[in-house]
């Protein structure tokens, strides 16, 4: 069964330093997708990065980047260059497929609150 | 501008009354998702579609229903809510494109069921 956990139910960074969101998970399927979202304290849902089982590469977009460490079953969500309006809730989220029974079926970990000080 | 929009935003309804959410996409995306969020508990999918016609179970379809009879719409249907319903819903579609996934989300509908 696909599972998903973030063990970080918040944390601490200073403006403008790098700042590292663990998110580990478990499935049998060797085709799936994992994603990281944004809800700031406006309750808004905000698609971040995507990276796919087999991409060669760490996905990055803009100042996010996913640290995807396959064998370990990792994906961190590394935000570089933390910026006050980074502050928010972040969420780890992952789908199977395509080609598994579960396909469109996404699970989310349980989020990570960050909070970014001047 | 591409969007995916919602209505109502915010719903207060009495346990019992059907309702529906609407949501709509102007994307002409296939496949699109409800999901709920509650304090301590996260966020949970409800329903998804694949594309029109076709439609599956997430992790907490009960109570709900969904209909995909064109792309860009994907209500979501109570047909008897009751006070654990009271949640907070989104609606996203999304889009794969050379292996890689885009996602839209709705702005969200804040439900009270009295």
């Amino acid at each position: 069964a696909q599972k998903i956990t973030q063990t970080q139910p918040g944390m601490f960074v200073q403006e403008k330093e790098a700042v590292t969101l663990d998110c580990t998970y478990d499935t049998s399927d060797p085709s799936y997708g994992l994603f990281w979202y944004k809800q700031p304290s406006s309750g808004e849902m905000i698609f971040l990065i995507y990276q796919g089982s087999y991409d060669q590469q760490n996905a990055t977009e803009g100042r996010y980047s996913l640290n995807f460490q396959k064998a370990r079953k990792s994906a961190n969500l590394v935000i570089s260059a933390s910026q006050l309006g980074d502050s928010a809730m972040y969420f780890c989220a992952m789908r199977e497929g395509p080609g598994s029974s579960n396909t469109g079926k996404l699970i989310f970990g349980q989020g990570t609150t960050l909070q970014v000080k001047p | 501008e591409a969007q995916v929009t919602q209505n109502p935003r915010y719903l207060i309804t009495v346990t019992g009354k059907k309702l529906t959410v609407t949501c709509s996409q102007n994307m002409n995306h296939e496949y699109m998702s409800w999901y709920r969020q509650d304090p301590g508990l996260g966020l949970r999918q409800i329903y998804y579609s694949m594309n029109v016609e076709v439609t599956d179970k997430g992790d907490v379809p009960e109570g709900y229903k969904v209909s995909r009879k064109e792309k860009r719409n994907f209500p979501l249907i109570l047909e008897s809510p009751s006070p654990n319903q009271t949640s907070l819903y989104f609606c996203a579609s999304s889009y794969l494109q050379g292996g890689q996934e885009t996602q839209y989300f709705g702005p969200g509908t804040r439900l009270l069921v009295l």
